[in-house]
């Protein structure tokens, strides 16, 4: 069965600095993957998504995420934080149509 | 733009009542899904359809049912509410292939009182 583990529920940067979230996955074949984000009150919106194109994938916001099938991971990075992404984010497995399995998500924290 | 939407935002129900959250979508998607969201424990899949009348069930069916009789619709019921189904409640839909991203809903908080 298809796993997803986020490390850190809540990680927390000053402005300006690096965002770095952490998404690892179990799969047996090579999955499709995907980070959301979602605000609170609100559903989720996808930031991006790796379909085995290119192993760096570019996302909305200046978010980027990296497909490292070695270590089986998605980390989700931006280079220089913003107050407006403080949210919660998360990351996601497909392997066919039908099911999407979710990270238990990451809250993170923009401090001024 | 794909739009999900979902009938209420906030709902508060009694225990014991019959409890229906509808979801549509306007982008002729075959799939459509019901989450729900708690604290800590990301999204949990309860149902999920990839076509009219076409069901299975998720990680955790039990105490819910639903319902597809078109396929811009896929309606949620809680059969007898309790108070452990407070949660938030997430509807999303997607096209069947596995790289297609999930369009989700502004979701329903759901209160059980």
């Amino acid at each position: 069965a298809q796993s997803v583990t986020q490390l850190g529920s809540h990680v927390s940067v000053s402005e300006g600095a690096l965002v770095l979230l952490r998404c690892n996955y179990s799969s047996s074949v090579p999955p499709y993957l995907f980070w959301y984000v979602q605000y609170p009150n609100q559903g989720l919106q996808l930031l991006l998504k790796y379909t085995s194109a290119a192993t760096l994938v570019k996302g909305i916001n200046g978010f980027e995420a990296e497909f490292k099938k070695s270590e089986t991971s998605f980390h989700l990075t931006k280079p220089s934080a913003h107050m407006s992404d403080a949210a919660e984010y998360f990351c996601a497995v497909s392997e066919n149509f039908n099911k999407f399995y979710f990270g238990s998500g990451t809250k993170l924290n923009v401090k001024p | 733009d794909v739009k999900v939407t979902q009938s209420s935002r906030y709902l508060v129900k009694r225990t014991g009542e019959k409890v229906f959250l509808e979801c549509v979508q306007d982008m002729d998607h075959e799939n459509m899904f019901w989450y729900r969201q708690d604290p800590g424990l990301g999204l949990r899949l309860i149902y999920f359809s990839y076509d009219v009348k076409m069901k299975e069930k998720g990680d955790i069916p039990e105490g819910y049912s639903v319902s597809r009789e078109k396929k811009e619709r896929f309606s949620l019921i809680l059969e007898s509410a309790s108070t452990n189904q407070t949660s938030m409640y997430l509807c999303a839909s997607s096209h069947p292939e596995g790289y297609q991203p999930q369009h989700f809903g502004d979701g329903t908080r759901l209160s059980i009182l």
